[in-house]
């Protein structure tokens, strides 16, 4: 099993849409959890932190379980800009990356 | 520049020669890391470096792989007698502290290597 596994997609949905994506991790000691955003052929970017309370940042909302492991990613009105792979990211005493979840938006 | 600052950008090489990637990091950032990335796959770690040691190699794939950071500041990663499975993007990130804490990671644009 995949230390930390995510649908790779993609997932297609319109503009205005809201998508939720999750991902789930195997160690239970994980510690920090992250988003990072990736375009086509272009480095990581750091979306956001997962705080285990939930947290919100605009258009966005992380949402960690640490009982079942896992973490999700909410986009609510969805932009064409917001198309691009979406990353979970976890820590325990190495920084693991999922393999992303595909989005593209259409108008 | 602010960001971290990889070179080359683009190396293209034939198989059975040494290459040498480059990382500058954010100015004042203690940790370094390194990763690559192949067609279709995720990031995989590769190494990772607090201040001028590693405490964490676990990642570099055989021997023929290597790294090294000096003043800690500056970092190489030099594959010697390359492969094509060794074609990749070679992605560099740095952190303001050590460890895989809460510190997010910033990352160079890359170096997109291809082995002929």
């Amino acid at each position: 099993r995949k230390e930390v596994e995510q649908d790779p997609g993609p997932f297609n949905v319109p503009e205005g849409a809201t998508v939720a994506f999750n991902c789930t991790y195997s160690n239970s000691a994980s510690q920090s959890f992250f988003w990072y955003r990736q375009d086509c052929r272009k480095e990581p970017k750091l979306l956001m932190s997962v705080y285990s309370s939930g947290n919100e940042d605009g258009r966005f909302t992380a949402q960690l379980n640490r009982a079942s492991q896992y973490i999700s990613l909410l986009i609510r009105d969805s932009k064409l800009s917001d198309s691009a792979t979406y990353l979970c990211v976890v820590t325990t005493d190495k920084l693991i990356f999922g393999t992303g979840t595909r989005l593209q938006v259409f108008p | 520049g602010a960001g971290v600052s990889q070179s080359p950008s683009n190396k293209v090489t034939e198989k059975g020669k040494d290459v040498e990637l480059r990382c500058d990091p954010i100015s004042g950032h203690t940790a370094l890391y390194w990763y690559r990335q192949s067609l279709g796959q995720g990031l995989e770690f590769l190494i990772y470096f607090q201040g001028n040691s590693a405490p964490d190699k676990s990642g570099l794939p055989s021997d023929r792989f290597s790294a090294e950071r000096t003043g800690g500041s500056v970092s190489t990663l030099t594959i010697q007698r390359t492969q094509q499975e060794d074609s990749a993007v070679y992605l560099c990130a740095s952190s303001l502290a050590g460890g895989w804490g809460n510190q997010p990671q910033h990352f160079g644009d890359g170096t997109r290597l291809s082995i002929l």
